[in-house]
């Protein structure tokens, strides 16, 4: 079983949809929780960082936590074709070193 | 965040030849610099974590002796690929952190590199 399990999909939504992208975890120790934004052959950028449980909002983006359900999620309100991009969580435990665990990301596309 | 760069963003070369790739953190002390490899339509695969001024720590199956990385500065980190082979092609992505606390990794923009 992977540390981090994310849909790679491809996800296809019409322009201002609600989107909703998800990974769950096993590993009991991650505390640290992120989203980034990667567009094609380019490197990651960071959208969400939150620790421990809860919600976290960032204009059309809100970044929830449930560490009991070991699942974090990523919302984007009207969505735009401009947030056509990979979507990679990632996530990391505050022990035990600095790694950070990556999932597969999920290929969103937004049509116009 | 903090800003990094890589150069070159793509680079073609022969069989057998050495790759330099550079990292650069522009506006941040990069104590901790992080090296992926990325295939297309998959996810980061972590290579080396390097501090500066100490030896890098290389993931388990990454080659140190094939993948030379150098993080001589706080904002300067290099990655040799040695006697490129075309199985070695792929996108290079560096990142830095500061090691501090909550802080997290800052990606840069990537190399392309692409072994004939």
């Amino acid at each position: 079983q992977k540390e981090v399990e994310q849909d790679p999909g491809p996800l296809s939504v019409p322009e201002g949809a609600i989107v909703s992208l998800n990974c769950t975890y096993s590993n009991s120790a991650f505390q640290y929780f992120m989203w980034y934004r990667q567009y094609s052959r380019k490197g990651p950028e960071l959208l969400m960082y939150t620790y421990s449980s809860g919600n976290k909002e960032d204009g059309r983006f809100t970044a929830q936590v449930d560490k009991s359900s070991k699942y974090i999620s990523l919302f984007i309100r009207d969505s735009q074709p401009s947030d056509s991009a990979t979507y990679l969580c990632a996530m990391r435990a505050n022990t035990g070193g600095f790694k950070t665990i990556f999932g597969a990301g999920t290929r969103l596309f937004v049509k116009a | 965040g903090a800003v990094v760069s890589q150069h070159p963003s793509w680079v073609i070369c022969k069989s057998g030849t050495s790759v330099k790739i550079e990292c650069r953190s522009l506006d941040f002390q990069a104590t901790t610099m992080f090296w992926y490899r990325q295939f297309p339509k998959q996810s980061l695969m972590l290579m080396a974590t390097s501090n500066e001024g100490s030896k890098a720590t290389y993931e388990q199956g990454v080659e140190k002796d094939k993948f030379l990385i150098n993080h001589a500065s706080l904002t300067l980190s290099t990655l040799t690929v040695t006697s490129a082979h075309p199985e070695d092609s792929s996108f290079y992505i560096c990142s830095v952190s500061s090691l501090a606390g909550t802080d997290t990794q800052y990606f840069g923009p990537g190399t392309r590199l692409t072994v004939l």
